[in-house]
């Protein structure tokens, strides 16, 4: 779905190296999240926010940090990237008082970290 | 704290056959209960979802079962086809808060 862009797709780099992950919308949600998938695992909720001024922790924060640069962008960043981080990381938007509380995600980045 | 469980982890169906993923949860607050398909490659997308004032919701082949009291639901695929290859997670969440997703099911429909 175009409307939930993600940059880059695929990513390698080197333990130790601090990284940025992008994602905008278009959808005109108030709400964006950031879950990484693992095997086994399946999507676990890194960050969240629910508006510019709102960021919450999820379950699995440490070692990631975002920011809220406007309604429509929120970027995940690895401070200090380790192989365990290596996992495909989705973004997702919804929209408050919608009736289905759905989530709309992004194609997903693949990152590895050697 | 898992609080969303699924399986089983993989599934391997025929075509034409039934294929059925269960889910378990422990807050009994949660009232909506979705579940999203992901195809390789993308990201996931919502399938069907249920509130807990009704007991099965059906669209198309797909229906979500739902026992309150055993805290457990469960999606069925009728008719399972190649196209519905891919892999599935459910999910709950108490109003508009965030969800909790289970650890998904790697669904493989065989032709």
């Amino acid at each position: 779905d175009a409307d939930v862009t993600q940059t880059p797709r695929n990513r390698i780099t080197k333990t130790g190296k601090r990284i940025m992950l992008e994602c905008s919308q278009t959808k005109g949600h108030d709400r964006m999240y950031w879950y990484r998938q693992d095997p086994g695992l399946g999507l676990r909720l890194i960050y969240y926010s629910f508006d510019v001024k709102d960021i919450n922790k999820g379950e699995i924060s440490d070692g990631y940090s975002v920011s809220r640069q406007a309604q429509a962008k929120f970027s995940l960043s690895l401070e200090s990237a380790i192989p365990n981080q290596t996992a495909l990381y989705f973004c997702a938007t919804n929209q408050a008082g919608g009736a289905y509380n759905e989530q709309f995600f992004g194609p997903g980045t693949r990152l590895t970290v050697l | 704290q898992q609080q969303v469980k699924q399986s089983p982890q993989s599934l391997i169906v025929q075509k034409g056959g039934i294929s059925i993923i269960n889910c378990a949860y422990e807050n009994t607050a949660f009232d909506y209960f979705p579940w999203y398909q992901q195809f390789p490659g993308k990201g996931p997308a919502l399938l069907i979802a249920i509130r807990p004032d009704v007991s099965e919701k059906k669209e198309g082949r797909f229906t979500i079962s739902f026992n309150k009291s055993a805290k457990q639901f469960s999606l069925h695929i009728m008719d399972s086809q190649p196209g519905d290859s891919a892999t599935y997670f459910c999910a709950a969440s108490q109003g508009a808060q965030k969800l909790v997703f289970g650890q998904g099911t790697r669904l493989t429909i065989n032709p």
